[in-house]
């Protein structure tokens, strides 16, 4: 079975703290990915990386950045937490038989206050 | 025009009867499709892929893909009250541009 860990599940943090999320999956494999979700909006893409101390841009990643220095970890950074920001974090990797299919972590629930 | 549609529900079905969940997409270049179960305060869990046109059955879960359409259902066969959950329509342009683009979600009840 394919393995996405996300160590924190549920945070409360105060606006303007540094947020660390942490993921680390054990699919050997280059491609992983933070989404947020929201009701009404879905699941957005935030980043993703496709190897090592390599990151994209996904579809809203204004008020985060990313860091990938090993290739099983990749955790998503909120520089100044913000009340907006307030949501269900999902990380996700690569895996399957033919290395094409999503995995998600079981997410951490973030409050900002 | 969002990329993936999905009609948000919610959609209520008698137990043992067939559910029909719907999604259309925008890009033609798509070429992988998936559908996700999500239960109210879980992760989403992959049910189903299917890549070629036709259908695709794996126990009690029929998907469907029509690109001539833009099309691509999932059919659930006696529906079950674990059945009751969002289910997220989602696609992939090409393989290696692992970018999962979701749908909004289905939300489904199965009323015993």
């Amino acid at each position: 079975d394919v393995k996405v860990t996300q160590s924190s599940r549920y945070l409360v943090k105060r606006t303007g703290e540094k947020v660390f999320l942490e993921c680390v999956q054990d699919m050997d494999h280059e491609n992983m990915f933070w989404y947020r979700q929201d009701p009404g909006l879905g699941l957005r893409l935030i980043y993703f990386s496709y190897d090592v101390k390599m990151k994209e841009k996904g579809d809203i990643p204004e008020g985060y950045s990313v860091s990938r220095e090993k290739k099983e970890r990749f955790s998503l950074i909120l520089e100044s937490a913000s009340t907006n920001q307030t949501s269900m974090y999902l990380c996700a990797a690569v895996g399957g038989l033919h290395r094409n299919t999503i995995y998600f972590g079981e997410g951490s629930w973030l409050t900002v206050v | 025009q969002k990329e993936v549609e999905q009609n948000s529900g919610p959609l209520s079905v008698p137990e043992g009867a067939i559910a029909s969940l719907n999604c259309t997409y925008s890009d033609r270049g798509s070429q992988s499709f998936f559908w996700y179960r999500q239960y109210s305060g879980k992760s989403p869990e992959l049910i189903m892929s299917i890549y070629s046109n036709g259908d695709k059955e794996d126990g009690r879960f029929t998907a469907q893909l029509n690109k001539a359409s833009q099309y691509v259902s999932l059919l659930i066969r006696d529906s079950q009250p674990s059945d009751s959950a969002t289910y997220l329509c989602a696609h992939l342009l090409s393989f290696g541009n692992e970018k999962l683009t979701f749908g909004t979600g289905t939300r489904l009840t199965i009323i015993p």
